[in-house]
């Protein structure tokens, strides 16, 4: 089973909207509906943003989005921040004998 | 407030031994899925195991990579999760998270390095 593919680096200017794919498999993201982002600031715990492809946890930006198409979820970022600037995962559940969950490759946004 | 709190990790040879702890609060534990995520030096995230709750008898699930040397157990009567791992190799060497609810509550993480 190999990670989910994302994009190393992301980079935008402060109020712009930027998207990060994460692109798997028929095993993966293109069967389950189980699809999260999580974001992580340097030498902190991840911090789940998007879960179920779409849905925001409480206290979450609205201007964090998640969808899906096929075997590629997306996470969308609008109105770009200075706080924004972190590494960001994401992950499926799949139908793998070797694993339960699948995490992507991460990718590394910075605000410019 | 919600709070994972993890514990135990440390310096260890390789072939040796280590038991992290995860201390829950703020939640009904019994209650919930619990997950082991862990991160190596610089590198991205990896699922290693899954503690499922009473209603569902308790089954655990590993990741290939650690499935036959590490064990997941819990004790809801003290709110804590366990993951016991045997016959570390180098490459067992990341920060260990405790994780509940499918991924959304996780601990501040403990480091764990398998060295000589």
């Amino acid at each position: 089973q190999s990670a989910l593919t994302q994009p190393a680096s992301v980079s935008g200017s402060p109020g712009q909207s930027i998207t990060i794919s994460c692109t798997g498999t028929s095993s993966d993201v293109g069967t389950y509906n189980y699809v999260s982002w999580f974001q992580q600031h340097p030498g902190k715990a991840p911090k789940l943003m998007i879960y179920d492809v779409s849905n925001r946890p409480s206290g979450v930006s609205n201007r964090f989005s998640g969808s899906k198409s096929g075997n590629t979820a997306s996470l969308t970022i609008s109105g770009l921040q200075a706080e924004d600037e972190a590494d960001y995962y994401c992950s499926s559940y799949t139908s793998s004998t070797t694993l339960l969950y699948v995490f992507g490759t991460g990718t590394k946004v910075t605000v410019l | 407030e919600v709070q994972l709190v993890e514990s135990g990790g440390g310096l260890v040879q390789p072939g040796g031994s280590l038991r992290l702890s995860c201390a829950a609060s703020g939640f009904t534990f019994s209650d919930h899925y619990m997950d082991w995520v862990r991160q190596a030096p610089g590198k991205g995230l990896e699922w290693v195991g899954r503690s499922r709750n009473k209603a569902n008898n308790y089954p655990t699930e590993y990741a290939a990579s650690v499935k036959g040397r590490f064990v997941i157990s819990r004790d809801d009567s003290k709110n804590l999760l366990y993951l016991q791992m045997n016959s570390l190799k180098t490459e067992d060497t990341a920060v260990y998270y405790c994780a509940g609810d499918a991924l959304e509550i996780w601990g501040q993480g403990t480091m764990v390095t398998v060295s000589s």
